[in-house]
């Protein structure tokens, strides 16, 4: 089974540098999500994609942040000038999406990001 | 988004049923009530969702109060494998995000 996979597990890295994650969806999936986890709270939404279209950002995207779906397969996350702030746990999900009717999302195992 | 409240923990016995519960007064007609659980080092998987009826699958129950204003979910027969956190999320039709809470830290005795 190809479940939603996310690449690589863990990221360390210093104040101020890029990083990008990459989450393969569940093949079929025409949605694509992105979250945010940090210690002791629940996931916070970051940004949706329909296909290739990112058609929802959270005001938790700085401008430091930007995603991408291209060909509406995969999806990448970068951080720019990373900081400490940023340090947690980043999910993926995907799901199916038809009009208003509503499907499970199935997420990825995560990226934990450790900014030093 | 229409808020939830849950209990921050729960204890259970293993093979006993556990009740999680969950207040929502300012539900709207058209939320409906999802639950997703995770367990520890994994991301968030989907356990069950319903809008009025109560609602059963192979992994729990849901059961609705007739004014929405609070619903349970029902384990009816916890396993250490179902030691997790719990999310009860409210979704409106139009809501496609998913927003979480704080949860409920179900811990399984043996």
């Amino acid at each position: 089974d190809t479940g939603v996979s996310q690449d690589p597990r863990h990221k360390i890295t210093k104040r101020g540098q890029n990083v990008t994650f990459r989450c393969d969806p569940i093949s079929e999936h025409n949605r694509l999500y992105w979250y945010r986890q940090t210690l002791g709270q629940g996931p916070e939404f970051l940004t949706y994609f329909q296909n290739e279209a990112q058609l929802e950002k959270s005001r938790l995207l700085s401008d430091r942040f930007s995603a991408e779906r291209p060909k509406g397969s995969f999806s990448t996350l970068e951080i720019q000038r990373t900081e400490q702030g940023d340090s947690a746990m980043y999910l993926c999900a995907s799901s199916w999406g038809e009009g208003t009717l509503l499907y499970e999302q199935y997420f990825g195992p995560g990226t934990r990001l450790t900014v030093t | 988004d229409a808020k939830t409240t849950q209990p921050n923990s729960m204890e259970s016995n293993e093979e006993e049923p556990v009740h999680l519960p969950c207040n929502h007064s300012t539900i709207s007609g058209t939320d409906y009530i999802h639950w997703y659980r995770q367990l520890p080092s994994q991301g968030p998987e989907y356990v069950i969702h319903g809008l009025t009826s109560n609602v059963n699958n192979r992994m729990a129950s849901l059961a609705i109060a007739e004014d929405r204003k609070s619903s349970t979910l029902i384990l009816h027969r916890a396993t250490l494998r179902d030691a997790a956190v719990y999310y009860c999320i409210l979704r409106g039709i139009l809501n496609t995000p998913l927003v979480f809470g704080k949860g409920t830290r179900l811990s399984v005795i043996a």
